[in-house]
């Protein structure tokens, strides 16, 4: 139990363009999703949490008009990062809450911009 | 401010011996922390965690934690290591005042098991 997929698990597009990832919570319900960005070798880095029906609360230095979060469903979360920059080339990995300890963590997704 | 800290960067074993990854923490009131594994591309898998009760918390694939309060130290241990052990470990943290349940990871220990 406790599955949390993403999709794509990686993805290339030209800059400019627009990159669309979802998080999906495939066997429970969660109210709350986190959303981490990990440069190589590195510690993964919170950007936001996405709250089921309301806006997501971003870090501190987390532009959100670039990284649109979208909370729909209490089983979906999507990630879109808006006019994808080189230096946006990152893994991003999402997390669901599941009660008020346990976060589960998707396997990833890795971004190239070229 | 809530912080973990895992002072090694990378942690060498020869297999069969026991490992030690190092995790301190600054937090607020009584902590909540965890340990994460993480192979390359992939996502993290949780391994363990502390809350409350016995100090010695015991998870998977063999691996346990000794939470001190005294040193603020939440090491992870195994008493035999194994090749297939290699990878990326996160520590992480939150205070139970943490609004939201937002984790914060220390920067990670990436231990390599040589046969």
């Amino acid at each position: 139990g406790a599955v949390v997929s993403q999709h794509p698990s990686w993805v290339i597009c030209k800059s400019g363009t627009s990159v669309k990832i979802e998080c999906r919570s495939l066997d429970f319900q969660a109210t709350t999703m986190f959303w981490y960005r990990q440069f190589p070798k590195q510690s993964l880095m919170l950007m936001a949490t996405s709250n089921e029906g309301s806006k997501a609360t971003y870090e501190q230095g987390v532009e959100k008009d670039k990284f649109l979060i979208n909370h729909a469903s209490l089983t979906l979360s999507t990630l879109t990062v808006t006019s994808a920059h080189p230096e946006d080339s990152s893994f991003y990995i999402c997390s669901a809450g599941l009660g008020r300890d346990e976060q589960y963590f998707g396997p990833g997704t890795r971004l190239t911009v070229t | 401010a809530q912080s973990v800290a895992q002072p090694e960067d990378q942690v060498n074993v020869a297999e069969g011996n026991p490992l030690t990854v190092k995790c301190t923490y600054s937090v607020s009131g009584n902590p909540y922390l965890f340990w994460y594994v993480q192979y390359p591309n992939r996502g993290l898998q949780f391994l363990l965690k502390y809350i409350t009760g016995d100090n010695l918390v015991k998870g998977s694939y063999g691996f346990e934690a000794e939470f001190n309060k005294s040193q603020t130290s939440f090491h992870l241990k195994k008493p035999s290591a194994l090749v297939s052990d290699s990878a990326l470990y996160f520590c992480a943290v939150r205070g139970i005042y943490n609004q939201g349940g937002k984790l914060i990871f220390g920067q990670g220990t990436e231990l390599s098991v040589k046969p």
